[in-house]
């Protein structure tokens, strides 16, 4: 089955810096990948996807980047501010429009911390 | 807030017990999830259901089992708990088909003493 691997698992940023999260896949087949963002005591928080027919997609100071041949997927997150702080999980799934396995496979998450 | 209900939000029991957790799903949303997040595992897939039928299970107990109702809600009965079911389960819900975004609800935490 899907593997996905995520780092770093701490990341500490001071405001208005960047933040890069790294995911990779381990199933070629898979198509999409959603970043979730959870908060303390929250449900995770759909932030930012990706379809495997694009290399890149930005929302505001959002970003997410995708290599198909390395595998691998990263969520760019620029002017960060106190209230980006949580867990930022990335995940990967396999989606055909005629299927029904949607299934999140999920990386082990990063605690970003920004300090003020 | 995501539009996903689930209830409780919090539930205290013994080994050897049963419980149920519900989940609403987002208005017009055919498809629910089901996870549990622990602190070891992580975020890990149990089940799907779309439109009332089962479509895919991941590393679900067989002491745990899940059904989604015709008004599309759905539940999660864990049976014979263990005090290493003690985690966050999660309903997720998406449209289905080719639109297949989930969205989280904001969880049950089931402590079992």
């Amino acid at each position: 089955g899907e593997n996905v691997e995520q780092h770093p698992s701490t990341l500490s940023v001071q405001e208005g810096d960047s933040a890069v999260i790294k995911c990779t896949y381990s199933d070629s087949a898979s198509n999409y990948f959603p970043w979730y963002k959870q908060e303390l005591g929250k449900g995770p928080q759909l932030i930012i996807d990706i379809r495997s027919n694009v290399g890149e997609k930005k929302d505001q100071r959002i970003a997410v980047t995708l290599n198909k041949t390395a595998k691998h997927f990263s969520l760019h997150i620029t002017e960060t501010q106190p209230e980006d702080s949580a867990v930022y999980f990335c995940a990967a799934s396999i989606n055909n429009s005629g299927g029904s396995n949607y299934k999140l496979t999920f990386g082990k998450g990063t605690l970003l911390t920004v300090n003020p | 807030d995501s539009g996903v209900t689930q209830t409780p939000k919090h539930l205290i029991t013994a080994t050897g017990q049963r419980v149920t957790l519900r989940c609403s799903p987002r208005s017009g949303d055919l498809s629910v999830y089901w996870y549990q997040q622990s602190l070891d595992q992580g975020l890990q897939f149990l089940i799907q259901y779309y439109n009332g039928e089962e479509r895919a299970k991941g590393n679900i107990l067989e002491r745990f089992s899940a059904q989604q109702f015709p008004d599309l809600h759905s539940e999660l009965n864990l049976s014979s708990l263990e005090l290493g079911d003690s985690a966050l389960y999660f309903c997720a819900s998406s449209p289905g088909q080719a639109l297949y975004e989930q969205y989280f609800g904001p969880g049950t935490r089931l402590t079992v003493t």
